[in-house]
């Protein structure tokens, strides 16, 4: 089946830096991908939707100058969580979509997360 | 979406079938029924989707009641591996592929 990478599996930075987080897809074009946020023992809860070659959409409540998304091309979206802090720990997903599928949700593929730890 | 309620947790017997409820009361005549599970750590894994008829594949079957308010998947042989939380999703098919996920259920799997 098709492979959705993400990378890095797990981040450690100090208060205040940026961490960037990379989501592939391996084998298919994905020209939407979806970001997840999920604190410990809770459900994932989505932050913004990722288009190929345009602005991201935020969910409500979610600052989108704090998390930057970039979908540049059709195989890559990245998540820059700038100015990181404490509060920001938590393990993010991401999830891309097969361009072919045609809105098929079993063509809905997860990364395998990052979870990242800021100091 | 339709919102959905499951027991938050539920154990089960490594070897037996496990059955996994889902109320969706306020379901609509084109919203779909989906699940997806989460082993720790991990992203989540679809496993089923259906309208109406039941539906089965190499990991699960799916039952939806005639009126459509409740489903149950069904894992037939439950294996350790089959620990994780497991969420039941209503939404519209064709609605921009977001997912929203409620609290799900916590399956234990023991020996």
């Amino acid at each position: 089946g098709a492979v959705v990478s993400q990378h890095p599996s797990w981040v450690i930075c100090k208060s205040g830096t940026s961490v960037k987080i990379e989501c592939r897809s391996l084998d298919f074009q994905a020209t939407t991908m979806f970001w997840y946020r999920q604190f410990p023992k809770q459900s994932l809860m989505l932050m913004a939707t990722s288009n190929e070659g345009s602005k991201a959409t935020y969910e409500q409540g979610v600052e989108k100058d704090k998390f930057l998304i970039n979908h540049a091309s059709l195989t890559l979206s990245t998540l820059t969580v700038t100015s990181a802090h404490p509060e920001d720990s938590s393990f993010y997903i991401c999830s891309a979509r097969d361009f072919l599928s045609g809105g098929s949700h079993e063509k809905l593929f997860f990364g395998s997360g990052t979870q990242l730890s800021v100091l | 979406d339709a919102k959905t309620t499951q027991p938050p947790s539920m154990d089960c017997a490594e070897g037996r079938a496990a059955n996994l409820p889902c109320n969706h009361s306020t379901i609509s005549g084109n919203e779909y029924v989906y699940w997806y599970r989460q082993i720790h750590s991990q992203g989540p894994q679809y496993i089923i989707h259906g309208l109406k008829n039941n539906e089965t594949n190499e990991m699960a079957s799916l039952i939806i009641t005639e009126d459509r308010k409740s489903s149950t998947l069904i894992l037939p042989h439950a294996t350790l591996r089959d620990t994780a939380v497991y969420y039941c999703i209503v939404r519209f098919k064709a609605a921009g592929n977001k997912l929203t996920f409620g609290g799900g259920t916590r399956v234990l799997v023991k020996p």
